[in-house]
């Protein structure tokens, strides 16, 4: 069964701080990497889609790789600001497209 | 991107009662949707899968004659927690899929008293 793993559980830094967050499954049969944004109290944003034959997807300040082989992704944030305060989740979809796997989100703190 | 609406965002309702929860895909078909529930502080646990014209298919120790799901339309699938109790409160989310690419409604807070 597909396992899927966030750290840090929370991380607290500073305005304007580059910062990278980690994600990692144990079956690498997937199809694709999705980068989440959950703010309290609310539904899911989707930040980035990876498919299994790309390495990285990039949107503004984000930059989302994946490592297949390997079992891991990162999401890579740069010059945070207080508005990107929420929780991240990554999930994955395997090859039969009918469930994703969810880890179990870095809830991320950017102080003014 | 495309959207889907669930309703209500917030339910409070008296123990022994059944709460609908509605997951409509506004601007796109979807013959599958997804139910989750998000427990405090936990990442989100998959329920059931909805399949438009047949059957809900439900994970494993999801009980089916509680959570009532219903697909009727290409657009709309209904969650219905029947005689909901307190340990029902928690957070619900539904989802669906276009090719692999998922997207979530807004949730629905259910608050059982």
């Amino acid at each position: 069964k597909q396992e899927v793993t966030q750290i840090p559980a929370a991380l607290s830094v500073p305005e304007g701080e580059n910062l990278v967050l980690n994600c990692s499954f144990t079956d690498s049969a997937i199809y694709n990497l999705q980068w989440f944004r959950q703010d309290p109290g609310k539904g899911l944003t989707s930040l980035l889609l990876i498919q299994s034959s790309q390495r990285e997807q990039t949107s503004g300040r984000l930059n989302a790789s994946l490592d297949k082989s390997s079992g891991r992704s990162t999401l890579y944030i740069a010059a945070s600001q207080p508005g990107d305060s929420a929780t991240y989740l990554c999930a994955v979809i395997g090859s039969n497209f009918n469930k994703f796997y969810f880890g179990s989100g870095t809830k991320l703190n950017v102080k003014p | 991107g495309a959207v889907v609406s669930q309703h209500p965002s917030r339910v409070i309702c008296k123990s022994g009662t059944s709460v609908k929860i509605e997951c409509r895909s506004l601007d796109f078909q979807a013959t599958t949707m997804f139910w989750y529930r998000q427990f405090p502080k936990q990442s989100l646990m998959l329920m059931a899968t909805s399949n438009e014209g047949s059957k809900a298919t439900y994970e494993q120790g999801v009980e089916k004659d509680k959570f009532l799901i219903n697909h009727a339309s290409l657009t709309l699938s209904t969650l219905t927690v029947t005689s909901a109790h307190p340990e029902d409160s928690s957070f619900y989310i539904c989802s669906a899929h276009i090719s692999t690419e998922a997207f979530f409604g807004q949730g629905t807070r259910l608050t059982v008293v």
